[in-house]
């Protein structure tokens, strides 16, 4: 079944704790991006990436870092986690960067951070 | 500024009402294209359609139904005889080239749609 997963689901950490969020797909897709979803905010991104190597910012990048070391994966690092990064967040990947055939999205991951 | 605006926060419908969900998106591209997702209580984000800015064409599907307007730079998504199952918050999105050359996505701020029984 095509699709993206994303570990975990819920998570509650402390601040200033380091975490990872992953992000895997089975598709073959180039693009692929984090998104945070805030009541009355929508869905901002966090960061994309093009391809394996090629990563970039998006609205809301501080705070995170990616990587992108081979096309299907690409976790979502928090160094030093805050209580403002206490979010449900979402990664997804399309064929190009366009995303003309749409976003595939994971089931999301609730962050709390205490 | 935004770049996709949702106006409407929530709407509340009795079933089998009609119901229109507005978009209102800015760009300076020629090139771009419009999606609506749909986020049920569950969470997932589930892709309903996409436009290019070369169609205008309006969309059914089934219950559904697109209207494009790029005169009044315009998306709007009808739903014709609501039922509970449609309750969700629904979002509204944007492709464009950014200034870099790569693709930005934009979403706007969704709108929940509540269908009461």
């Amino acid at each position: 079944e095509a699709q993206v997963t994303q570990n975990p689901r819920y998570l509650i950490t402390v601040t200033g704790k380091k975490l990872t969020v992953t992000c895997s797909q089975n598709m073959n897709h180039e693009y692929m991006s984090w998104y945070r979803q805030d009541p009355g905010l929508g869905l901002r991104q966090i960061y994309y990436s093009m391809n394996v190597e090629v990563t970039d910012k998006g609205d809301v990048p501080e705070g995170y870092k990616v990587s992108r070391k081979e096309k299907r994966n690409f976790p979502l690092i928090l160094e030093s986690p805050s209580p403002n990064q206490t979010s449900l967040y979402f990664c997804a990947s399309s064929l190009s960067p366009q995303g003309e055939r749409g976003y595939t999205f994971g089931s999301g991951t609730r962050l709390t951070v205490v | 500024a935004q770049k996709v605006t949702q106006a409407q926060t929530e709407i509340s419908v009795v079933e089998k009402e009609d119901v229109t969900l507005d978009c209102v998106y800015e760009t300076r591209d020629t090139t771009y294209y419009l999606f609506w997702y749909k986020q049920p209580p569950s969470g997932e984000l589930v892709f309903l359609i996409r436009r290019n800015s070369f169609d205008e064409q309006n969309e059914i599907s089934g219950r559904y139904s697109w209207n494009f307007q790029k005169s009044t730079s315009s998306f709007n998504f009808t739903i014709t005889a609501s039922q509970v199952v449609d309750s969700a918050v629904y979002f509204c999105a944007l492709s464009e080239r950014s200034g870099s050359g790569t693709y930005k996505y934009i979403f706007g701020t969704g709108t929940r749609l509540k269908v009461l029984a």
